[in-house]
């Protein structure tokens, strides 16, 4: 079955430092990975997305994501954080659904604090 | 063009009482998935419309339903309340049944169940 793990559920993490988010997926067949942010009580924004193609994904506000087949990963990553990135981030992936389209199957989430 | 939406934004209900949300999906998508998210379970898929029907639909009791109309804008309804159904109901709309369709969120809707 499909499955996602986001193995670190706090991260804490200095303004202006580096950050990377862990996201591990099991899929039988070609993953369509995405990761999405959370600020309290909002809902879901897409960050970024991988089909296919370039395993290096650049998405908004400066994050950016590298799919590696061989470990199903799909970590998250920016150089340096700001303290407006302090939210939740859900790595998820697209399950074919037999009716058509696709349904998310998301990770537990990792918090993300920023200390200034 | 303009996001999803969801009305209302907060609501709160008692036990037994049934409750009805709506969603307006982006301009020209056509499918509409539903997901709760709680604190315990996380995130978890409800049902899926495409044309006005249901084309898909998760691990839930009956007691959640939807539909869909003909503009695309859906509603759900969870009847006879229980204080596990209180969660962060959201809704995502996307082009239309292709495995490449990408989900975009509404804010969501907050239901407390007293």
């Amino acid at each position: 079955a499909q499955s996602v793990t986001q193995p670190d559920i706090h991260i804490t993490v200095s303004e202006g430092a580096s950050l990377e988010l862990r996201c591990n997926y099991s899929y039988g067949a070609t993953p369509y990975l995405f990761w999405y942010v959370q600020s309290p009580g909002q809902g879901l924004q897409l960050l970024l997305k991988y089909f296919s193609g370039d395993t290096l994904v650049q998405g908004i506000k400066g994050f950016e994501a590298e799919f590696k087949r061989s470990q199903s990963s799909f970590n998250l990553r920016k150089p340096s954080v700001h303290w407006s990135d302090a939210a939740e981030y859900f790595c998820a992936v697209a399950v074919i659904l037999t009716g058509g389209g696709n349904k998310l199957t998301f990770g537990t989430g990792t918090q993300l604090k920023v200390e200034l | 063009k303009a996001g999803v939406t969801q009305t209302p934004r907060y609501l709160i209900k008692t036990r037994g009482q049934q409750v009805t949300l709506s969603c307006s999906p982006i301009s020209g998508h056509r499918s509409v998935s539903w997901y709760q998210q709680t604190p315990g379970q996380g995130l978890q898929f409800l049902f899926e419309y495409f044309s006005e029907t249901q084309r898909n639909k998760g691990n839930f009791p009956g007691r959640f339903s939807g539909r869909q109309f003909s503009n695309s804008r859906s509603e759900m309804n969870v009847s006879t309340l229980e204080l596990g159904d209180s969660a962060l109901y959201l809704c995502a709309s996307s082009p239309g049944l292709k495995y490449t369709d990408t989900q975009y969120f509404g804010p969501g809707t907050r239901l407390t169940v007293l």
